[in-house]
């Protein structure tokens, strides 16, 4: 079945440590997104790829670092300047075009030992 | 302010009783989507609205697009228990990135059987 693939499903991070979060999809999608949600929180846009080595920084961009070397593949590293990692990071993808859906993984959830 | 405000905030409605949550945007709505998650999991797609007037239905759940309100409702019918969860819109602006979405906070339903 086609579907987007996060790992893991939870993370600990030690402070000044970068950690990276994966995100695949077998669903032949150009973009890709990766957003961030906290308790009582909509969701914020982190960075998104409309296609492969091309990213752009959405509204919430520092303190992390993406690539997207393949169209299946967008990882997300949380840096050591990311002063508040803790949340839940849901990564998603879409055909490209406008008003397309976006198709959700079931999240990371990453917290700070 | 809030781009997109969602009401109410949480909702706790016995079973088999009608509800109907409402998502209200401050801007000019490109597309407004609809999403369902559960506590801990990713975001599970709906329905897409597009033009004013257009109504969608999935099962009990059906959502209309008032456009002079810049207002999307979702009701649900006939609530269950497999209804409970966190209800999200999301809001395609143009201009914004054909590709970004703002979600609302979300509400939060609770079916008692």
């Amino acid at each position: 079945d086609g579907g987007i693939t996060q790992s893991p499903k939870y993370l600990f991070r030690k402070e000044g440590q970068n950690v990276t979060l994966s995100c695949e999809q077998n669903l032949n999608h150009d973009a890709m997104y990766w957003y961030r949600q906290d308790p009582g929180q909509g969701l914020r846009l982190i960075y998104y790829s409309q296609i492969v080595n091309d990213f752009q920084k959405g509204d919430i961009a520092e303190g992390y670092s993406v690539s997207r070397e393949k169209k299946e593949s967008f990882p997300l590293t949380v840096t050591s300047a990311q002063k508040n990692p803790t949340a839940f990071y849901l990564c998603a993808s879409s055909i490209t075009g406008q008003r397309q859906p976006q198709h959700f993984g079931d999240g990371t959830r990453l917290s700070i030992l | 302010s809030q781009e997109l405000e969602q009401s109410p905030q949480s909702l706790i409605v016995q079973e088999g009783k009608n509800l109907t949550i409402n998502c209200t945007s401050s801007k000019t709505l490109y597309g407004l989507y609809w999403y369902k998650q559960k506590y801990g999991e990713g975001l599970i797609f709906l329905m897409m609205l597009q033009k004013g007037g257009e109504e969608k239905s999935h099962e009990k759940i059906t959502a209309k697009l008032d456009e002079k309100k810049q207002q999307s409702s979702l009701h649900i019918t006939a609530s269950q228990p497999s209804h409970a969860g966190i209800y999200l819109c999301g809001a395609a602006y143009s201009g914004a990135g054909s590709y970004q979405l703002t979600f609302g906070k979300g509400t939060k339903l609770s079916v008692i059987p």
